[in-house]
């Protein structure tokens, strides 16, 4: 059964904590993805990664950043969060390069910053 | 990749066919057509895909307009077990980008 994991399903942070949030995935997907999924906003991109130590910002990357070491695991790091960055994060990982196959998605981490 | 326009939310009877609209005018004749769903509490996960021809599968049918500037997906019968939010999308290059979906509600 394919999978993509995320480390934790829910995460309380204290204002100004570098936070990791953790998304391992089993399909030797070249791409994987950040979201964050607001109400009303949908999903925006964070970042994704097309390889390892590759990366491109989405649409809103600023607060964020990523780290890709090992094709399986792509990490998103929050510097020093902020209340704002309160949010369900998802993941998801993909085949590179192929349009017709689809992504798989983590079960999100919901991320409350106090 | 391409905009794409949903209405925000839709709502049905359980039995019913559902059919969900997407516009995208903007596509480009190698990009194709995604839809994805995301049940309550859960991450979004595939439902279908297509390019020029209309396409089956075991959850939905997809009918891509001829000029392919527009899309929609097809629940044969909803069940309660369909009500998701519905997003579709056009992509053509490796970044994959969600639009604001479709919320549907299903009723028994």
């Amino acid at each position: 059964d394919v999978k993509v994991t995320q480390s934790s399903r829910y995460l309380v942070k204290r204002t100004g904590e570098k936070v990791f949030l953790e998304c391992v995935q089993d399909m030797d997907h070249e791409n994987m993805f950040w979201y964050r999924q607001d109400p009303g906003l949908g999903l925006r991109l964070i970042y994704f990664s097309y390889d390892v130590k590759m990366k491109e910002k989405g649409d809103i990357p600023e607060g964020y950043s990523v780290s890709r070491e090992k094709k399986e695991r792509f990490s998103l790091i929050l510097e020093s969060a902020s209340t704002n960055q309160t949010s369900m994060y998802l993941c998801a990982s993909r085949s590179w390069g192929v349009m017709n196959t689809e992504a798989f998605f983590g079960q999100g981490t919901r991320l409350t910053v106090v | 990749d391409a905009k794409t326009t949903q209405p925000n939310s839709m709502e049905s009877n359980e039995e019913e066919p559902v059919h969900l609209p997407c516009n995208h005018s903007t596509i480009s004749g190698t990009d194709y057509i995604h839809w994805y769903r995301q049940l309550p509490s859960q991450g979004p996960e595939y439902v279908i895909h297509g390019l020029t021809s209309n396409v089956n599968n075991r959850m939905a049918s997809l009918a891509i307009a001829e000029d392919r500037k527009s899309s929609t997906l097809i629940l044969h019968r909803a069940t309660l077990r369909d009500a998701a939010v519905y997003y579709c999308m056009g992509f053509g290059t490796d970044k994959l980008i969600f639009g604001t979906g479709t919320r549907l509600q299903v009723f028994p």
